[in-house]
């Protein structure tokens, strides 16, 4: 059975710092790892896709890819009250099957 | 210009009763899917087609039967509902190995 799995939370970060959210997954054979944010009543809405491993940016987001150690992280720097929401990791193998994490809470304190 | 709609957004329903939960999308993706989320939280695949076959079929219940009547629409009918179904269900598209584009979701409570 493959499993992606996060920290539940919540996870408090004070407003201005960076926040760090982790994922692991199951399946050795995953080629494309994406983190979406979710707001409370709202869809899921896509923040970063990565497929190589390293690191990606888009602007205060940082997305990190470790394939040997079956590990993707989720970086926020400058940390603000909007970005308080759910964190959903999600993780796509050669079946094109996209299975999701159950979500960090992230509480941005003002 | 909605990228993915999906109809109704409520659907308040007593146990039993058969309903249908209809999505279409305007990306010109080829994949379709239907994901769970509970209330927990956790988002679960359902069903996914590409271009109208059904390529992933998840341990769903046979009361669960997607149809796809082209590849731009993934219909979700639902028979005897039971209280457990009460979630929210998304409807998604995406192209192979690429990011889902969800639609805004439909909150079943069954009663």
């Amino acid at each position: 059975q493959k499993e992606v799995e996060q920290n539940s939370g919540p996870l408090s970060v004070p407003e201005g710092a960076i926040a760090s959210l982790n994922c692991t997954y199951s399946d050795r054979g995953s080629q494309s790892f994406f983190w979406y944010r979710q707001y409370s009543g709202k869809s899921p809405e896509l923040i970063m896709s990565i497929y190589s491993n390293g690191d990606k940016e888009d602007g205060r987001f940082t997305a990190q890819l470790n394939k040997a150690s079956q590990y993707v992280s989720l970086l926020i720097r400058d940390s603000q009250p909007s970005d308080s929401a759910t964190y959903l990791c999600a993780v796509s193998g050669r079946d094109d099957k996209i299975i999701f994490g159950k979500g960090t809470r992230l509480h941005i304190l003002p | 210009d909605t990228a993915v709609s999906q109809t109704p957004k409520y659907l308040v329903t007593q146990m039993g009763n058969d309903k249908s939960i209809k999505c279409e999308q305007n990306l010109g993706h080829d994949t379709m899917y239907w994901y769970k989320q509970d209330s927990k939280k956790f988002l679960k695949i359902m069903f996914s087609y590409n271009n109208k076959e059904l390529i992933i079929n998840e341990t769903v219940p046979n009361r669960f039967s997607p149809k796809s009547p082209d590849k731009a629409h993934l219909n979700l009918h639902i028979n005897s509902l039971e209280l457990g179904d009460s979630a929210v269900y998304f409807c998604a598209s995406s192209q192979i190995n690429s990011p889902l584009h969800f639609g805004n979701g439909t909150r079943l409570t069954v009663t």
